[in-house]
């Protein structure tokens, strides 16, 4: 079974702070996705990536940036946390192959900034 | 880029009755439409998916159809539990990326299942 681990499922941070969401997945995926979840909103892709070093913006890249220097860890990063981004984020992580693959989702961050 | 319209955002029905949740999207370039349940406070889980070269695909009391021409898929849950009470929702992608293609979701349906 596909395990994909978020390391912190609550955490709270000040405005203005760098604040770095950490993502593992143990089923040696070459693909791997962020997401921010609001009530109301759905699921927003931030950014991806479908190798190591390499990153693609989603749909709402502004104020995040992505790190990926091992396969099986993929990091979000906040480089000046403002309140708009207080969220829900989720990880998730596909196997490359044929049309459309599963994505495996974390337990989420829940983050605010104060 | 792709947007994903999901309704209702409620739907409230008896136990043992049947859900219909509808979607579509505006890419026709899109070829990959999974479903997700969400429990409260829980991760979303796939329960279903369907690729554009089947119009139609059942797992015991789910089903999804897919009309590409119209541009959109519905869920369908028959026999309805308490159990599947949650949040549900649809998402489209391109899929021709192997698996690296970021998903476009819909805003979600709060399903309620009433005894």
């Amino acid at each position: 079974d596909v395990k994909v681990t978020q390391s912190s499922r609550y955490l709270v941070k000040r405005t203005g702070e760098k604040v770095f969401l950490e993502c593992v997945q143990d089923m040696d995926h070459e693909n791997m996705f962020w997401y921010r979840q609001d009530p109301g909103l759905g699921l927003r892709l931030i950014y991806f990536s479908y190798d190591v070093k390499m990153k693609e913006k989603g749909d709402i890249p502004e104020g995040y940036s992505v790190s990926r220097e091992k396969k099986e860890r993929f990091s979000l990063i906040l480089e000046s946390a403002s309140t708009n981004q207080t969220s829900m984020y989720l990880c998730a992580s596909t196997r490359t192959g044929g049309l459309g693959q599963p994505q495996h989702f974390g337990d989420g961050t829940r983050l605010s900034i104060l | 880029g792709e947007n994903v319209e999901q309704h209702p955002s409620t739907l409230s029905v008896q136990e043992g009755d049947s859900a219909v949740i509808k979607c579509t999207y505006s890419d026709s370039a899109s070829n990959y439409f999974p479903w997700y349940k969400q429990e409260l406070g829980k991760r979303p889980q796939l329960i279903i998916d369907i690729r554009s070269n089947v119009g139609e695909k059942k797992d015991q009391r789910i089903a999804v159809t897919l009309n590409k021409t119209a541009k959109h898929f519905s869920l369908h849950i028959t026999e309805t539990q308490p159990e599947d009470s949650a949040v549900y929702f649809c998402a489209a992608s391109q899929g021709t990326g192997g698996g690296a293609d970021g998903l476009t979701f819909g805003k979600g349906t709060h399903l309620i299942i009433q005894p």
